[in-house]
């Protein structure tokens, strides 16, 4: 079956790193995501990777992924209080298919 | 500007009451979704449509209709036999192929309540 966990919460202060952390079941998993969901709003897609990547980074992000422990994780470089939010984690095997979604890790940034 | 548009943003529910929650895309998107978020649930799939005139059940269609009988259009009603309706709804749509790396689009949202 499908299932992505991820932990609820994550506190970080200004100017330091985060990482969000996911892991995931289904190994035939082809792209993995991360969504951002700001108060109020819908999910804005941050990045992505396609599952024979280790990692991928786009300017102050990088995702690893180690597939062999179903493990993905998002680093947020300098991260700023408008990086507070909270992020999800979702799986997809293709096609039009719907996508699974963690529960979602509720970031706080102090300044 | 292309995208996804849900209204209302808010609505109000009374009881025994079905109300119908609205999305629309101009993506040409060929699927469309709906999730329905509760706190500390993170989403929940309702229905899904991967083409016109067609819809499956997602995880928690109880309570819930869908229709899709314009590529561009994926209403939702919320009827009288779901007894919790309170919740924040999100309608999504994505493209197959490559390219389109099945990235869903999500609209804003529209927060329903129970008077």
């Amino acid at each position: 079956g499908e299932d992505v966990e991820q932990s609820l919460f994550l506190s970080v202060r200004e100017g330091d790193s985060s990482v969000i952390n996911c892991t995931y079941t289904d190994s035939s998993s082809t792209y993995l995501y991360w969504y951002k969901q700001e108060p109020g709003a819908g999910l804005q897609l941050l990045t992505y990777i396609f599952s024979n990547m280790d990692m991928k980074q786009d300017q102050r992000l990088t995702v690893l992924l180690n597939k062999k422990d179903k493990h993905l994780s998002l680093r947020i470089a300098d991260t700023q209080t408008g990086d507070s939010a909270i992020y999800f984690c979702a799986e997809s095997i293709g096609g039009n298919t719907p996508l699974v979604f963690g529960k979602g890790t509720r970031l706080s940034v102090i300044a | 500007d292309g995208g996804i548009t849900q209204s209302p943003k808010y609505l109000f529910r009374k009881e025994g009451q079905n109300v119908t929650l609205s999305c629309e895309q101009n993506l040409n998107h060929d699927a469309m979704y709906w999730y329905r978020q509760d706190p500390g649930q993170g989403l929940r799939l309702i229905y899904y449509s991967q083409i016109v005139n067609d819809f499956q059940k997602g995880d928690i269609a109880e309570g819930y209709s869908v229709s899709r009988e314009k590529k561009e259009s994926f209403p939702l009603t919320v009827t009288s036999a779901q007894k919790n309706p309170t919740a924040f709804y999100l309608c999504a749509s994505s493209t197959r192929g490559e390219v389109a790396k099945n990235i869903q689009y999500f609209g804003a949202g529209t927060r329903l309540s129970v008077l």
